[in-house]
């Protein structure tokens, strides 16, 4: 049984470019949520995907876009990448719009 | 501003004695509190919880406790064990919401 899988592992990218990150949710899942981890903080919550729909949204600009996928996969879309975009970006997955968050390893992104 | 707050940003411990991990929350409105397990270049981990109608919560070596009148919960692990070693985040959510919101975390080092 396939947990949540991210892609990339790791990303290097230049200020003011753009970055779509990928994660496939565990299987049976179909909501998807994404976080932000800078260093020395937690995840902080950036928003949520059901039934291809953005659900709910934390306090981040519109320059973090996302989508869901008819297979539950989702993309996180970043532009215009400030420096202070470098974090690990967590993906979780669960059943429904509660329950139990399944994480991803997450994607490593540095913005130069 | 910080709604939940992890005060101690590490904590070492030897092995088979007992590890206490703090958290505070500001909150009122929230209602489910959850307990994270992360390793190094894993994605976080579901633990245990607590719904707020409950005081105490149970499963193995690992037990919360809530007070709500004071906004405090606490992790307990007894006894500790060297696998046991990781960041430990604490989130809390409100009813209907589903997302938590984290606290900073708390690097747990047990010593053999």
């Amino acid at each position: 049984d396939a947990g949540v899988t991210q892609s990339p592992t790791h990303l290097i990218k230049t200020r003011g470019q753009q970055v779509t990150l990928r994660c496939s949710p565990k299987s049976g899942h179909d909501t998807v949520s994404w976080y932000q981890q800078a260093l020395g903080q937690g995840p902080q919550f950036i928003f949520q995907y059901y039934e291809e729909e953005e659900r709910q949204r934390g306090n981040f600009p519109d320059r973090f876009s996302g989508h869901q996928f008819p297979n539950y996969s989702s993309e996180l879309n970043v532009n215009a990448l400030l420096l202070g975009d470098s974090a690990l970006y967590l993906c979780a997955s669960n059943l429904g719009q509660g329950g139990e968050q399944y994480f991803g390893p997450g994607t490593r992104l540095t913005v130069t | 501003d910080q709604q939940v707050k992890q005060n101690s940003p590490s904590l070492s411990v030897q092995e088979g004695r007992i590890s206490i991990l703090n958290c505070d929350y500001t909150n009122s409105m929230f209602d489910y509190f959850l307990w994270y397990k992360k390793y190094p270049a894993e994605g976080p981990t579901f633990l245990i919880s607590i719904s707020s109608i409950k005081d105490k919560n149970e499963d193995g070596r690992f037990t919360v406790f809530l007070n709500k009148s004071a906004k405090h919960l606490s992790l307990h692990i007894v006894p500790s064990q060297p696998g046991d070693s990781a960041v430990y985040f604490c989130a809390a959510s409100r009813g209907g919401s589903y997302i938590p919101t984290f606290g900073r975390g708390t690097s747990l080092i047990v010593h053999p």
